[in-house]
């Protein structure tokens, strides 16, 4: 059974940091590139940041960049996502999947505010 | 940066009547490989989102085959042949076809019952 169980989500002031991680099983985790997508409350879908399966390519939303860094560590089935410099606008439940198959976690929410 | 635009952005529908959600990308979505990677994703009220087709046409195992895609290029379409109660939610399509560095989700499209 395939698994994605998203954690390190909390309510946290703005200007400080989070980490967030992605724990996958039931499919081959270094087959595929994983990507976070984020929503916020009562919003759509926004892709926040991905990672090729060898890290080799990476890349972020402008919103995001410059203070997220995606990463993963293939040996443990898991990815990363460090977030500095928190906003309001970072508020949102982050999921991790790989989208090109139909995998997805619960997602973890992020609560940035004073 | 690749733009998705989707319409419309409610779409209200009587239950066993036909659906259809157009989406459009600012850039040509045929990728040097021959493929599209033009992606829709369902999410239903409270739920995390669930692929229903992939590469323009192709249904995910499970999705009922009163889903369909179809389109090219820069223009694609979403079509629900009888709409369901069940049906009721937002649906977004994707591009993933200029990925790296970017994926981008279009605006959602919400299906709800008249």
């Amino acid at each position: 059974e395939v698994q994605l169980v998203e954690s390190g989500g909390g309510l946290v002031q703005p200007g400080r940091s989070l980490r967030l991680s992605c724990a996958a099983s039931g499919f081959t985790f270094d087959d595929y590139a994983m990507h976070w997508v984020r929503q916020a409350p009562g919003k759509g879908l926004e892709w926040v940041s991905g990672i090729s399966w060898n890290s080799g390519s990476i890349g972020y939303a402008d919103s995001v960049k410059g203070r997220f860094t995606i990463s993963r560590d293939n040996a443990k089935n898991s990815l990363y996502l460090q977030m500095n410099s928190l906003r309001a606008e970072d508020t949102a439940l982050y999921y991790c999947a790989p989208l090109n198959r139909d995998y997805w976690g619960q997602g973890t929410l992020v609560t940035v505010s004073s | 940066d690749v733009v998705m635009t989707q319409s419309p952005l409610s779409l209200p529908v009587t239950l066993g009547q036909p659906a259809s959600i157009s989406c459009r990308s600012s850039q040509s979505l045929v990728h040097s490989d021959g493929n599209t990677y033009l992606n829709w994703f369902q999410q239903r009220p409270g739920q995390s989102p669930r692929r229903l087709i992939y590469k323009v046409s192709n249904r995910d195992s499970g999705v009922p085959d009163r889903f369909s895609g179809s389109g090219s290029g820069t223009d694609f379409t979403l079509k629900i042949s009888r709409v369901e109660a069940e049906d009721v939610g937002v649906y977004y399509c994707m591009q993933g076809t200029h990925w790296p560095p970017k994926l981008t989700f279009g605006g959602g499209t919400k299906v709800e019952i008249k």
